[in-house]
Order: structure tokens, then C-alpha cells, then sequence
């Protein structure tokens, strides 16, 4: 069946650190890949996405990569904000259309 | 602002009582989901509608009952729930769901807290 395995965390980092989370797949097939973000007290939002493989998805700062020899998707940021704490969910869907998340990695910014 | 919105935001129930969750979506998506998240977890998948027909139910108790009144609404009907049901239900759409090709994003509600007394 397929999965996600993300970092543990939780991860705590320094205003205007570089931030790195790991992520791994295993799927048959190709799957889309997806980082969502949650913020307290609010449902998940879509970060970015990825299709295919060599795909780089990018918002607000925030980058991942579709590796399809390393089944990874890590997502990567250059310079954190105090404003980026939240729970940061790894997913990748099927053709069938359902999605499958990691566990979550808990990330703190402190100023 | 989200673009799916989930009503009411909080919902106390004792485990007699009956209650529903509403969902709302105008993005003209097709595939409208329901997921249960527990403190520190990731969602876990409840139920698919796609093309407002039931597509996916993952073995839910049959105290859950989802309802697809048409391609924008979706509701979750709430009956003797236990306390182990309290958690965060969250209201998904995609555009095209099981349909799909899968590479469609999840677009979710801020979400019900529901707590069973």
C-alpha cells in the first residue's frame, strides 16, 4: 500500500533559519505530491504541489522537489518566520484520488 | 478566507443527542470529502462523494451519516456518538476526486471541534 513518512518532530529553529523536512514515499504507480500546512485552530491549506518527477513546487518561500530515484519530496525554506510555526503535513494521491499524509511535523519559530 | 466553509465551529453533544455538520463549497468541485483529525495527527479519511454519488466510505460506524443535497453542499449527520468520537471534522472538495487522475489538491474547511459528553 502506499505511505509517507515524515521528520519527527517537533522542529524548533531561530527566526531567519534555513528549514529543511523530511519526506519519503512509497506508491505504486506515479503519484501527485503534495506539503500542506496547518495553522492553529484551522484546517490544512495547500503549500505546494508536485505532479511529476523532477517537478519543484513552490510558495510563499517554501520549496520541494519531486525525486522519484530517492521516492523524497523534502520541503525546504531559506529563511524561517516567526510566522510559519504551524503543522506541516507531507501527502501524495493516487489515481484513485484519495490522499495519504505523514504523521506531521510540529514546527516552532522563535523570535 | 477559506473557500469551503463548515458550520458550526464548535459543537457539544451529549451521546442521545442528534446533530448534523454542514459543509459548502463554490469552487465547482465534484468530489467533497469528510475527514476526522485527532490532536496531533494527520486527518483520517471518512468518506468521498464524487459527482455527488457515495464513492468511498472507510468502514465508518454507522452512528456517521454522510449526505450530498447537491454538488455543493455536503453534510455529516451525527447520532449517539461516544466520547472517543470527540475530535476535529474536517470538510474537504477537490475538483475531480476518485474521478481523477489524482493530481488534484484537497481544499479544506477551518472544521468542526466536536466534543461528546
Amino acid at each position: 500500500g502506499n505511505s509517507v513518512t515524515q521528520m519527527e518532530g517537533p522542529v524548533t529553529l531561530s527566526e531567519e533559519a534555513f528549514l529543511t523536512i523530511n519526506c519519503t514515499y512509497t506508491a505504486t504507480g506515479y503519484p501527485s505530491l503534495f506539503w500542506y500546512v496547518q495553522y492553529p485552530g484551522e484546517g490544512l491549506q495547500l503549500l505546494l504541489k508536485a505532479t511529476k518527477a523532477d517537478d519543484k513546487g513552490s510558495n510563499k518561500g517554501f520549496e520541494a522537489t519531486y525525486r522519484k530515484e530517492t521516492t523524497s519530496f523534502h520541503l525546504e525554506k531559506g529563511s524561517v518566520q516567526v510566522s510559519d510555526s504551524a503543522v506541516y503535513f507531507c501527502a501524495l494521491n493516487t489515481n484513485a484520488g484519495k490522499s495519504t499524509f505523514g504523521d506531521g511535523t510540529t514546527l516552532t519559530v522563535k523570535p | 478566507d477559506t473557500e469551503v466553509t463548515q458550520t458550526p465551529k464548535h459543537l457539544v453533544m451529549g451521546m442521545t443527542n442528534k446533530k448534523s455538520l454542514k459543509c459548502e463549497q463554490h469552487m465547482g468541485h465534484r468530489a467533497m470529502y469528510w475527514y476526522k483529525q485527532k490532536a496531533k495527527k494527520p486527518p483520517e479519511l471518512m468518506f468521498v462523494y464524487s459527482y455527488e454519488k457515495l464513492s468511498i466510505n472507510e468502514s465508518v460506524p454507522s452512528r456517521f451519516s454522510p449526505e450530498c443535497p447537491n454538488s455543493s453542499l455536503l453534510n455529516l449527520h451525527l447520532h449517539a456518538l461516544q466520547p472517543e468520537d470527540s475530535a476535529l471534522y474536517l470538510c474537504a472538495s477537490s475538483q475531480t476526486g476518485t474521478a481523477g487522475r489524482g493530481n488534484s489538491p484537497l481544499h479544506f474547511g477551518n472544521g468542526t471541534r466536536l466534543t461528546v459528553t
